[in-house]
């Protein structure tokens, strides 16, 4: 089983925020919450993770709620190569499973 | 750098015939995965490695599906006597021991008719 469960699909404006939600509420104290996201016919690609503060990197930032039972991915001024499906993943270390993730279009 | 590759890229076997897929990991990284996707669905979990060690390999779909890493870089997916069913893009992921984040490879396209 996944774990998660996230919205089918979304839509996006151009150069606005996307948010990608994500609900994990079976999810345990020492499992990381993961970001990655597929663009078509490649293999998927990190994003970001976090385990209970909030995170930012240069792609993405993640807030994490306090009880970890959800989480949202905001890609801060989506662009039209941000198109992709997004998996939002529960894991420990070695243990990585994919459920049908989310496909984000981001529209002009 | 490299990133991590695979190939062939594209397969097409006959139902019945084996193949061997290859996948060459980020050079020093510990970890290798083996994911299996199906059009339209996520990756599904196959095998894991820890360098030459097969850790886990509980989503392997049957026991027509093996999985090498004699020296613990390059890692080989057999399929036996392939089937319909087996047709997927195969992907390869390898992580370094202390960093979280697993590199994917293109994957191989196999189809099998």
């Amino acid at each position: 089983d996944a774990k998660t469960t996230q919205p089918t699909s979304m839509d996006c404006a151009e150069g606005r925020a996307a948010n990608l939600p994500c609900n994990h509420s079976t999810i345990s104290g020492n499992e990381y919450v993961y970001w990655y996201r597929q663009i078509h016919s490649q293999g998927p690609q990190y994003i970001i993770h976090g385990l209970k503060n909030n995170e930012t990197n240069e792609m993405a930032s993640l807030i994490i709620t306090e009880d970890r039972k959800s989480s949202t991915l905001i890609l801060p001024h989506a662009t039209l190569r941000d198109t992709a499906v997004y998996y939002c993943i529960v894991r420990s270390i070695n243990d990585m499973r994919f459920g049908a993730g989310t496909r984000l279009t981001v529209k002009p | 750098g490299a990133g991590v590759s695979q190939s062939p890229r594209y397969k097409v076997a006959k139902r019945g015939q084996d193949v061997a897929l290859r996948c060459d990991p980020i050079s020093g990284h510990v970890s290798l995965f083996w994911y299996q996707q199906a059009l339209g669905q996520g990756p599904e979990f196959l095998t894991y490695f820890q360098n030459e060690a097969q850790l886990d390999k509980s989503g392997l779909p049957s026991d027509r599906f093996f999985a090498e890493r004699p020296e613990g870089s390059v890692s080989t997916l057999k399929i036996q006597r392939t089937q319909q069913e087996d047709s997927a893009v195969y992907l390869c992921a390898s992580g370094s021991r202390r960093a979280y984040e697993q590199y994917f490879g293109p994957g191989t396209r196999l189809t099998v008719t």
